[in-house]
């Protein structure tokens, strides 16, 4: 079974705080992405990467950043967290390609005060 | 880039009744088209998809059309139930590009 976690099921940072929301795959999955999750607005891709070390931006890359230093590990970071960052964080990951199913985490809830 | 549109944004019906979720993308590389079903407070889970090469495909109560020249594909439920509750989004993408999802339907089958 395809396990993908991340760090925090809900988080309460302030404005200006750094955060960094991390995912973890266990099976061996070269591609791993991030979206948000707004109501009525669906899942937006902010970043994704397709090798270590490797990442491309996504539709609403602003105010984030990523780092993939490791196969199995993906985080996402918002440099000066602000109030309209505050939603929920989906963290996805998948074998080689898009078109194959994607394995969600959990979700990371973050509040932005 | 890929622009997916869905429609409705809620859906009500009633215990058996047939349920109809339909998405428009722009791009006409897209080649490859999934279904997204997500229960309140859990992940997406795939529950069907399909590649350009099919026009449609069926998984018991669930169905997936694909209209290639008009840029539009279809989600079928019959004989729902109220399981079937759920937001579904549906999902474009071509070759190593990553998905664009619609905004999601929420579905609420009434007992």
């Amino acid at each position: 079974d395809v396990k993908v976690t991340q760090s925090s099921r809900y988080l309460v940072k302030r404005t200006g705080e750094k955060v960094f929301l991390e995912c973890v795959q266990d099976m061996d999955h070269e591609n791993m992405f991030w979206y948000r999750q707004d109501p009525g607005l669906g899942l937006r891709l902010i970043y994704f990467s397709y090798d270590v070390k490797m990442k491309e931006k996504g539709d609403i890359p602003e105010g984030y950043s990523v780092s993939r230093e490791k196969k199995e590990r993906f985080s996402l970071i918002l440099e000066s967290a602000s109030t309209n960052q505050t939603s929920m964080y989906l963290c996805a990951s998948t074998q080689g390609g898009s078109a194959y199913e994607q394995y969600f985490g959990p979700g990371t809830r973050l509040t932005v005060t | 880039g890929e622009n997916v549109e869905q429609h409705p944004s809620t859906l009500s019906v009633q215990e058996g009744d047939s349920a109809v979720i339909k998405c428009t993308y722009s791009d006409s590389a897209s080649n490859y088209f999934p279904w997204y079903k997500q229960e309140l407070g859990k992940r997406p889970q795939l529950i069907i998809d399909i590649r350009s090469n099919v026009g449609e495909k069926k998984d018991q109560r669930i169905a997936v059309t694909l209209n290639k020249t008009a840029k539009h594909f279809s989600l079928h439920i019959t004989e729902t139930q109220p399981e079937d509750s759920a937001v579904y989004f549906c999902a474009a993408s071509m070759g190593r590009r990553a998905l664009t999802f619609g905004s999601g339907t929420r579905l609420q089958v009434q007992p």
